[in-house]
């Protein structure tokens, strides 16, 4: 398997355009994560899903900010109206099962620039 | 709430010194502790983990960490390392009860090894 494959690795885009990340998991995983890191914050989970359905958004920054799922090997993370301060990279890991006992593999990561 | 703390933002060592990476964290419940690492432009991968049973852990690359409930600490060590262990490294959390997966994770300790 090719691993958690993420696109685009780099997105450089302007203040109020949409943004729209994408995941492909690692076959057969059931779980998927986004994540964000920035050097403030470091790494923030933002939002999980399982089989599909998200099971905790608290980490959401706020309303601009959306994740969809529509099938096992695809997820999205939008970002409408993009800001500056969105400016991080965006990290997709995928498991197998949600508890620890399965690994979380992560994708390479997109690295987002909001100017 | 769950929290981790890593100690020391960066740690310089010459190549072939040992090395410990400090990790604490606060939790009310019984928890899964994580040691991540990740390359310059690379997702994380997992080193190792503690799950239960017996408190010292072994990993990848000749790391291993222990665990000590009574001081809740996790600390990451190596006895020798090399120019290629240079990387930034994360210790998480997950809570043992909730079977969720989801990981909260340090702030990240980078590792400078010099020859």
């Amino acid at each position: 398997d090719a691993g958690v494959i993420q696109s685009p690795r780099h997105e450089v885009t302007e203040m109020g355009q949409e943004v729209t990340l994408r995941c492909k998991p690692i076959s057969g995983h059931n779980s998927l994560f986004w994540y964000r890191q920035t050097m403030m914050r470091g790494l923030e989970l933002l939002i999980y899903f399982n089989n599909n359905v998200p099971i905790d958004d608290s980490g959401m920054p706020e309303d601009r900010f959306s994740a969809k799922m529509p099938n096992a090997s695809f997820s999205t993370l939008k970002i409408q109206p993009s800001e500056p301060r969105d400016s991080a990279v965006y990290f997709c890991a995928s498991s197998l099962g949600m508890g620890p006992q399965g690994e979380a593999f992560f994708g390479q990561g997109t690295r987002l620039t909001v100017v | 709430a769950q929290s981790v703390t890593q100690l020391d933002s960066q740690v310089p060592v010459f190549e072939e010194a040992p090395v410990e990476l400090r990790c604490n964290y606060s939790s009310s419940v019984s928890v899964y502790l994580f040691w991540y690492v990740q390359y310059p432009n690379q997702g994380l991968q997992l080193l190792l983990k503690y799950l239960s049973g017996s408190t010292l852990v072994k990993g990848i690359n000749g790391f291993e960490a222990e665990f000590n409930k009574s001081q809740t600490s996790f600390h990451l060590r190596k006895p020798s390392v090399h120019i290629s262990d240079t990387a930034e490294y994360f210790c998480a959390v997950s809570e043992g009860s909730s079977n969720t997966g989801k990981l909260i994770f340090g702030q990240g300790t980078t590792l400078q090894v010099k020859p």
